[in-house]
């Protein structure tokens, strides 16, 4: 199984400032690593896949970047609606592994 | 537009039984990969289960292994997981996503149910 580490656990950012998040595979996964964030009491939206992919109707500033084992996802202006918990998934095996998440709070 | 309504969860002693279900509309849903997720209480997203468009193929996480089945309908546009030999451990609110289209490579989830609340509890 792969392992996906995110660091870190909680990251503190004011709004319009840049957030970076980290996931580190155990095993190469190419580019198979999509982004999600989640607010309490909502389902997962997918930001991020292909490892920098946009999905549908994700502004520009969410970024994803990375390949092999190490990845990052970069808010470039924090909105008060991107804090939230945010957690990568690896799609280049079985099973289909989250990291445990990184919880993006205000400052 | 894309919409995954679940239902089935509720209350379940351990050691029960419980099927979820979850029916799609807006897209066609016998070309698409389909798959189920969970939260417990507090705690960061676990994959559990993957099945192909036609049903050749199932994935399932070792915590479920031998005791979830997913299955599906693609006439009633249905997908479907009968989870078995409940424990407390399997508390949690699960979701069905939407996989890829079988024209296109694997991608992760884009659109998820609302989720559905089960409890193993005495």
């Amino acid at each position: 199984e792969i392992v996906m580490t995110q660091s870190p656990a909680t990251l503190s950012v004011s709004p319009g400032e840049r957030a970076t998040l980290s996931c580190r595979a155990s095993q190469s996964i190419s580019s198979n690593l999509g982004w999600f964030h989640q607010k309490p009491g909502q389902a997962p939206r997918l930001l991020i896949y292909g490892a920098s992919t946009r999905a549908t109707g994700i502004p520009a500033r969410f970024s994803g970047s990375g390949s092999g084992t190490e990845f990052t996802l970069t808010i470039s202006s924090l909105q008060s609606e991107d804090f939230a918990v945010y957690y990568c998934q690896q799609y280049h095996n079985w099973p289909y592994t989250f990291g445990q998440g990184t919880n993006l709070e205000i400052k | 537009e894309v919409q995954l309504v679940q239902s089935g969860g509720g209350l379940v002693p351990p050691g029960g039984s419980l099927r979820l279900s979850c029916t799609a509309s807006g897209f066609t849903f016998r070309t698409y990969s389909m798959n189920w997720v969970r939260q417990a209480p507090g705690k960061g997203l676990e994959w559990l289960s993957y099945i192909g468009s036609t049903t050749n193929f199932k994935y399932y996480a070792d915590s479920v292994k031998g005791r979830f089945t997913i299955s599906r309908d693609n006439a009633k546009s249905s997908l479907f997981l009968q989870m078995n030999s409940l424990t407390d451990d399997d508390t949690a609110v699960y979701y069905c996503a939407r996989g890829s289209d079988v024209t296109v490579g694997a991608r992760p989830s884009e659109y998820w149910g609302q989720g559905t609340l089960v409890i193993v509890s005495s």
